[in-house]
């Protein structure tokens, strides 16, 4: 199994531009969830999703929209990127709601 | 929402010592983490444990959840055991939307 997998490590971005992080896991997951992480925080979550055709806002969505049309693809979009975007992101998953979550590697975004 | 607080902020060890990081949240919870992030930012889960004691290896972790905390030790510290140890929970309605604490900031010396 190679786990959660996230595309791009890393990428520029100029501001206004949009984008994709990519993130797929092979362990038929139902839970999968992006976070982001600032320098020196903690994760705050993004956006997350219970199963297939089902998502929802976490503490920090805005800027960002989500789709999951399958079990195994859960990617991120940046609409129009704004510095206040630059972090690194982490996408995760989990059996379900009780079980312990896997993380991706992250993906280092910087918008100039 | 939930608060998450870890204590202490940072440790410095010498190798070989041992450790007692401490997580306190605010709310009843059904699902607590630790994790460790190493210096490369990879997160690693180390214990899922909602309630009761854990132990995997030379780590273990105890889950009060009454009392509304956990403790995460590290007997005989190594220098890979350097980084930073989350603890993330989860509310009981809010399925598996963790709260991240800021984190431990360990350092390992040799």
């Amino acid at each position: 199994n190679a786990g959660v997998t996230q595309t791009p490590k890393f990428q520029v971005l100029k501001t206004g531009q949009s984008m994709t992080l990519q993130c797929a896991q092979d362990m038929n997951h139902e839970y999968m969830s992006w976070y982001r992480q600032d320098p020196g925080m903690g994760l705050r979550l993004i956006h997350y999703s219970v199963g297939a055709g089902i998502t929802d806002q976490g503490e920090v969505p805005n800027g960002y929209n989500v789709s999951r049309s399958t079990t195994e693809d859960f990617p991120l979009r940046l609409l129009s990127a704004a510095p206040s975007q630059t972090s690194v992101y982490f996408c995760a998953s989990s059996y379900d709601r009780g079980n312990t979550i896997y993380f991706g590697e992250g993906s280092w975004l910087t918008v100039v | 929402g939930i608060q998450v607080e870890q204590s202490p902020p940072d440790l410095i060890l010498q190798e070989g010592a041992n450790s007692t990081l401490r997580c306190n949240f605010s709310d009843s919870v059904n699902n607590l983490q630790w994790f460790h992030q190493n210096p490369w930012g990879q997160l690693i889960n180390l214990f899922y444990i909602p309630s009761g004691t854990k132990q995997n290896g030379r780590l273990s972790a105890t889950t009060v959840a009454t009392e509304r905390y956990s403790l995460l030790y590290i007997s005989s510290s190594q220098t890979t055991d350097s980084g930073v140890y989350f603890c993330a929970v989860a509310l009981e309605t809010s399925g598996s939307r963790l709260t991240f604490g800021e984190g431990t900031q360990l350092t390992v010396n040799p």
